[in-house]
This record gives C-alpha cells, structure tokens and sequence, in this order.
C-alpha cells in the first residue's frame, strides 16, 4: 500500500538559518503530493502541493520539488522564522487507485530558537 | 466564508460512556473524511463520506465507531464504551468532491480524553 516517510524530528534551528526536512514515498500510481503544516492546538493547514513529476510548490517561503526518480518531495526553506515553528506533515493521495484519503507521514516538529 | 467547524473542541469522557463528534464541512463541499492523530503520531484516515454514504471505510475499527453524514446537518463520528486508547485527536476534513485529487480543508479537531 501507499506510505511516506518523513525524518524524525525534532528539528531545532537557529532564525535564518537553511530549512530542509525529508520526505519520500511509495505509491501505486502517480500520487498527488502534499506539505501540511500544524501549528500548536490547531488542525492543519495546507502549506504547498505538487501534483505531477517536476511541479515545483511554493508558498510562504517554502519550496517543494515533486521528483519520480528518487521518489522524494522534500521540503525547503532558505531563512527560517520563529514564527514557522510547527510540525510539518507530508502527504499523498493516489487518485488512481480511487482512494481519495490522504496517507500522511508521521510528522517532524520544527522549533526555531531566536 | 467558513471553514471547516468541528465540536467540541475538547471532550473528556469516562471508560465504557458515548463520544459523538461533530463535523459541519464547508460552504458547498459534499465530501468528509476522519482522521484520528495518536499522540506524537501522524493522522490516520478512518471513513470517508458523502451526503447519505459512507464511500470508504476501510481505517475504521471494525467495533464500536460509526460515522453519518445525513443529508441534513453535520456529520457525526460516534465512539461507543469508549477506552483509555481512544484518547486522540480528531481530525475532520471537507473537499468540493468534483475531482479525484482535490484538496482538503481541515477543521481544528476534537480532542478526545477518555479517563
């Protein structure tokens, strides 16, 4: 079946410091990939997607590349804040197999010290 | 325009009682799913449900949970004689439905605590 492994966490950075956290996957056909962020006490946000091989998502600083041949979609941000402290969520759905449920990966928690 | 409203947010119940938990997706979406977060774990998908069926089903426990989502009203995912292990968050989810790959909007969960 479908799954996703993240990097255990948690990750602790210094303010602007370089962001990447790791996640690769396995699926029967051609996912649809997520981040998912999850801030403290609340549910989660969608923070970026990619739906097919290459697509790059973006969004509030964070960067995704959808790569097929490593089977990887890591996540990236060049100067980290306080404020995205968090636990981020990797995610897939495999729309060809005609489930639509998300397959999350466990989460890595994400603290940013000023 | 609304997102996603789950209650309560907090539920506390005692071994052997009844959890309901509600879920009202948003404006214009006819699809839910649950999910349920264990402590310092990932979400694991339960049920996923349209007006009046349940589509999929299959990371429901085959025992004591049940989930609705009638034509009118929210959905609801029922716990019943609830155990210590049921202690989790609950995560409900809506999506438009008019593709196979659209997003999900998440509600800010229920968080369940059986004593």
């Amino acid at each position: 079946g479908d799954s996703v492994t993240q990097m255990e966490g948690p990750v602790t950075l210094s303010e602007e410091a370089f962001l990447t956290i790791n996640c690769t996957y396995t699926a029967t056909g051609y996912p649809s990939l997520f981040w998912y962020v999850q801030y403290p006490g609340e549910g989660l946000q969608l923070l970026l997607k990619a739906t097919k091989a290459d697509d790059k998502g973006s969004n509030k600083g964070f960067e995704a590349t959808y790569r097929k041949e490593t089977t990887s979609f890591h996540l990236e941000k060049g100067s980290v804040q306080v404020s995205d402290s968090a636990v981020y969520f990797c995610a897939l759905s495999d729309p060809d197999t005609g489930r639509r449920a998300l397959t999350f990966g466990s989460g890595t928690r994400l603290q940013v010290q000023p | 325009n609304a997102g996603v409203m789950q209650n309560p947010r907090h539920l506390v119940r005692r071994r052997g009682q009844e959890a309901r938990l509600r879920c009202s997706p948003m404006k214009g979406h006819s699809h839910v799913y649950w999910y349920r977060q264990l402590p310092e774990e990932g979400l694991k998908f339960m049920v996923y449900l349209q007006k009046e069926n349940i589509i999929d089903e299959s990371g429901m426990p085959k025992e004591r949970f049940s989930a609705e989502f009638p034509k009118e009203g929210p959905s609801i995912l029922r716990i019943q004689q609830v155990v210590r292990g049921d202690s989790a968050a609950y995560f409900c989810a809506s999506s438009p439905g008019t593709s196979g790959s659209d997003e999900q909007f998440f509600g800010p969960g229920t968080r369940l605590t059986v004593l």
